[in-house]
């Protein structure tokens, strides 16, 4: 069975500190994941694709085939990026199956 | 361009009633999906439906039902709604048909069932 894991709910930092969020997962397949963030009071939108190998907003993902993880990370952390980070696998035929999300809290 | 939009926003039920949460997407996609956010637990897929005419079970469909009424709009149905059913209920779509594509989401309807 498809599982997304992110040990953390919770992760507090101070303005300027790196962020690694972390997000492994299991999946017999070749896997398609995802970052998506939530604001808030705004709806859950995609953040990065592992395929896609971009960096957007100062965030990276690096699919790590060998460790299962595809960790997300950003060198500078700002105020702004306090949100909900959920992690996603896509599972077969694009249902995705997401983790329960880490909480980052970005301190002034 | 509104995307994805889901009516209502809140609702509060008594436990017993029920009531159908509508979502409509104007992206002309393929797929479209409810899912229910607990706190804890993420988000975990309760029913989807990869074309229209087509409806499967997820993670969580038990006390559901689904319509895919046409492309663009699919329904999620609570016949005789229980306090475990409350929380955020959130509808999503993309591109589907096997393709990895971005998945659009609407801005969730927050249900109490008291």
């Amino acid at each position: 069975a498809q599982r997304v894991t992110q040990p953390e709910k919770l992760l507090s930092v101070f303005k300027g500190a790196p962020v690694e969020l972390k997000c492994n997962y299991s999946y017999s397949g070749s896997p398609e994941l995802f970052w998506y963030v939530q604001y808030s009071r705004q709806r859950l939108q995609l953040l990065l694709r592992h395929i896609s190998r971009e960096s957007i907003k100062g965030f990276t993902a690096d699919l790590n085939k060998g460790e299962t993880s595809f960790h997300l990370k950003k060198p500078f952390a700002q105020e702004e990026d306090s949100a909900m980070y959920y992690c996603a696998l896509n599972s077969g035929y694009s249902t995705l199956t997401f983790g329960k999300g880490t909480m980052l809290l970005v301190s002034p | 361009n509104a995307g994805v939009t889901q009516t209502p926003k809140f609702q509060v039920l008594k436990t017993g009633q029920s009531m159908t949460l509508q979502c409509a997407q104007d992206m002309n996609h393929n797929s479209m999906y409810w899912y229910r956010q607990d706190p804890g637990m993420g988000l975990r897929l309760i029913y989807y439906s990869a074309s229209e005419g087509t409806t499967d079970k997820g993670e969580v469909p038990n006390g559901y039902n689904v319509s895919r009424l046409n492309k663009r709009e699919f329904s999620l149905r609570l016949e005789s709604a229980a306090p475990s059913q409350t929380s955020v209920y959130f509808c999503a779509t993309d591109e589907g048909q096997g393709g990895v594509t971005e998945a659009f989401f609407g801005q969730g309807t927050r249900l109490t069932v008291v």
